[in-house]
């Protein structure tokens, strides 16, 4: 069974302090995606990276980077130089590969809380 | 705005009353999803539309929730007899597919409170 886990509940740092996120999953399939969104207040999920599985590339934008580990099964999130906007609800979710009609349903995290104190 | 829509944000009704929501996908997106969030947890997968056909259903979908895409643009959820349980916010996304992959975008969500 597919399975992301969110250890960290909520993180509190201090704006400018850099923080990572951590995303660990279990998965069997060898073709599978790995994805962020970030929730504000606001409620809706923004979309912030997408990796597949063949791909173990760190990728960097802007403040942001992702690290994907397989041997590990770990896909972590950092953030350089906190701003207070960064506060919010970040999940971590994996899709397996679909084909034809199959679904790419997303499984995700309970979700970090970031908490960026000014 | 050219963004995945949904109404209402907000329902606030009785237990034991009915409620369809509506969410309005991305025009140029023929996969359609619904997700269930509830405090504290990530979003969980109900049912997934391609078009119009309604491809796969959570056994979190009960016998009380119905969701349609006709025409295989935008989609309703309905709860029939709502629970106190029931109340959650709902998430509605889409998508268009590349490849074996996709990149679902979401909307802003309803939020619904069963009294």
């Amino acid at each position: 069974a597919q399975k992301v886990t969110q250890a960290q509940t909520e993180i509190s740092v201090v704006e400018k302090e850099d923080v990572t996120l951590d995303c660990v999953y279990e998965t069997r399939d060898t073709t599978y995606y790995l994805f962020w969104y970030k929730q504000p207040p606001s409620g809706e999920l923004v979309f912030l990276i997408r990796r597949n599985s063949f791909d173990e590339q760190n990728e960097i934008s802007g403040r942001y980077s992702w690290n994907f580990q397989k041997s590990t099964s770990s896909f972590n999130f950092t953030i350089t130089a906190s701003q207070v906007v960064d506060s919010a609800v970040y999940f971590c979710a994996l899709s397996e590969a679909g084909y034809g009609g199959a679904t790419n349903k997303l499984i995700f995290g309970t979700g970090t809380l970031l908490a960026v104190q000014p | 705005d050219t963004g995945v829509s949904q109404d209402p944000r907000h329902k606030i009704t009785k237990r034991g009353q009915n409620v369809t929501f509506r969410c309005d996908p991305i025009s140029e997106h023929n996969r359609l999803y619904w997700y269930r969030q509830t405090l504290g947890q990530g979003p969980e997968f109900l049912t997934y539309f391609q078009n119009e056909a309604q491809l796969e259903k959570s056994r979190l979908l009960s016998d009380r929730f119905s969701a349609e895409r006709p025409k295989g643009s935008f989609s309703t959820l309905e709860i029939q007899r709502t629970e106190q349980g029931d109340s959650a916010m709902y998430l509605c996304a889409s998508s268009s597919r590349t490849g074996s992959s996709e990149t679902q975008y979401f909307g802003p969500g309803t939020r619904l409170l069963v009294l």
